[in-house]
């Protein structure tokens, strides 16, 4: 069946970057887009981008331009996510999620989730 | 601008049926959604497609007792014969456009 299976909790320095891995099995990646969503503590489902991971074409949520970069490595059927210029607030568990199809269409299955920490 | 809006909370009794309502923004209404349950403690899971028309299809194991349906811009979740483990946040998403959007969520409290 299909799994996600994520890099483990990090820690963080403000200013700092964090890469987030998630290795996916039981479908070939590419045949399927990747979101990424985050959930802040006390807060909802926020999205931050796709990855189409045939083309490796990307799109972004605004708040999230030029901070996040979304790149995959098909050879070994992973997904990344890096954010940089982390801040307090970018304190949150992050999912990696695929998508239903081959587009940027709704979430079908997701990963464990990886919590990321940024503090001082 | 394509929002979703849920209500922040809703209740009902176990062994009850609880509807959850997830409504488009003015202009999208013919937008499917997809409905996701979060357990405390747990990560999202996806229950189901839901169409303008009402079809929905569910993800895998899924059971019965959740179902879809759709009335002009409200899409909706039914949970009948409620158990305590169907406390949970429940978000609805929708994409279009490359974009993809959130509800802000409903917490149901099974009483």
């Amino acid at each position: 069946q299909v799994q996600l299976v994520q890099s483990g909790a990090e820690v963080k320095k403000p200013g700092a970057s964090v890469k987030v891995s998630c290795r996916a099995s039981g479908y070939v990646l590419s045949d399927y887009y990747m979101h990424w969503v985050r959930q802040a503590p006390g807060q909802g489902l926020e999205w931050m981008g796709w990855i189409n991971p045939t083309s490796g074409d990307t799109k972004y949520a605004q708040k999230f331009h030029g901070r996040v970069t979304l790149t995959r490595a098909t050879s070994i059927s992973t997904a990344y996510m890096e954010l940089s210029s982390l801040t307090s607030d970018d304190t949150a568990v992050y999912y990696c999620a695929r998508a239903n199809s081959y587009g940027p269409t709704n979430c079908d299955s997701w990963g464990q989730g990886t919590l990321v920490s940024v503090s001082s | 601008q394509l929002v979703l809006t849920q209500s922040p909370s809703a209740s009902a009794s176990l062994g009850a049926s609880v509807k959850l309502t997830c409504t488009l923004s003015s202009g999208h209404s013919t937008y499917a959604i997809a409905w996701h349950q979060l357990q405390p403690q747990k990560g999202p899971r996806y229950l189901m497609k839901v169409n303008s028309d009402g079809s929905h299809t569910k993800g895998d194991g899924i059971p019965d007792r959740f179902s879809g349906s759709s009335s002009g811009a409200e899409r909706y979740l039914t949970i009948s014969s409620l158990k305590s483990e169907d406390e949970a946040d429940y978000y609805c998403q929708t994409w279009g456009t490359g974009i993809v959007v959130f509800g802000g969520g409903t917490k149901l409290t099974v009483l």
